[in-house]
């Protein structure tokens, strides 16, 4: 089972920024938080990861809380290519493996 | 960098026919996964080879799904015979190595399977 807490589902608008919210309250300490998104009929793809410090790349933030058991993906100016179902994944460490769940489905308004 | 290919896009067969996919991941990438996507669910790993070996195939139904990766480049699943409930997105993806715990998976378009 999915390791994470994610809402259903959120709507942004178009040039906002798009916070998404992931619980995983029961992380281990060798544990990532890993993000893939994935557009409509297309397979998952990467986003970004971290372990405890805040991440930033060219295509979002990551900033997990200090205890590790929440984290926020930030998307600073959404646009309409960003609709997509969002996955906040923990694993790795010792034991590298992907689960899934049902994760968040974006919507970015014009 | 081309990226991981899959064929075919799109399968429609009957209930207790057997279907084969396929897949090719990006060069030199050592690891390879299948996952099974039901509609309205995140990917769900079946089965996830290093070069040609198996790491973890623990929930892949092993009586009608198999899967092979000769010489540790391209991979096939095959279901025979398929069910209803078979009916999915099957993703392949690929990464560098399985070591690191932070390789990204590098995800094919999938090929979406209909069992009627």
């Amino acid at each position: 089972d999915a390791k994470t807490t994610q809402p259903p589902s959120m709507d942004c608008a178009e040039g906002r920024a798009a916070n998404l919210p992931c619980n995983h309250s029961t992380i281990s300490g060798n544990e990532y938080v890993y993000w893939y998104r994935q557009i409509h009929s297309q397979g998952p793809q990467y986003i970004i990861h971290g372990l405890k410090n805040n991440e930033t790349n060219e295509m979002a933030s990551l900033i997990i809380t200090e205890d590790r058991k929440s984290s926020t993906l930030i998307l600073p100016h959404a646009t309409l290519r960003d609709t997509a179902v969002y996955y906040c994944i923990v694993g790795g460490g010792s034991n590298y493996k992907l689960t899934f769940g049902k994760g968040t489905l974006l919507t970015v308004n014009p | 960098e081309a990226g991981v290919a899959q064929s075919p896009r799109y399968k429609i067969i009957e209930k207790r026919q057997s279907v084969a996919f396929w897949c090719n991941p990006i060069s030199g990438h050592a690891t390879l996964y299948w996952y099974q996507q039901i509609l309205g669910q995140g990917p769900k790993l079946l089965i996830q080879f290093q070069n040609n070996g198996v790491v973890d195939d623990s929930q892949l139904p092993k009586d009608r799904f198999s899967a092979e990766r000769l010489k540790g480049v391209d991979s096939t699943l095959k279901i025979q015979p398929a069910k209803l409930e078979d009916s999915a997105v099957y993703l392949c993806a690929s990464s560098p190595t399985s070591t690191a715990s932070t390789d990204t998976q590098y995800f094919g378009p999938g090929t979406r399977l209909t069992v009627l």
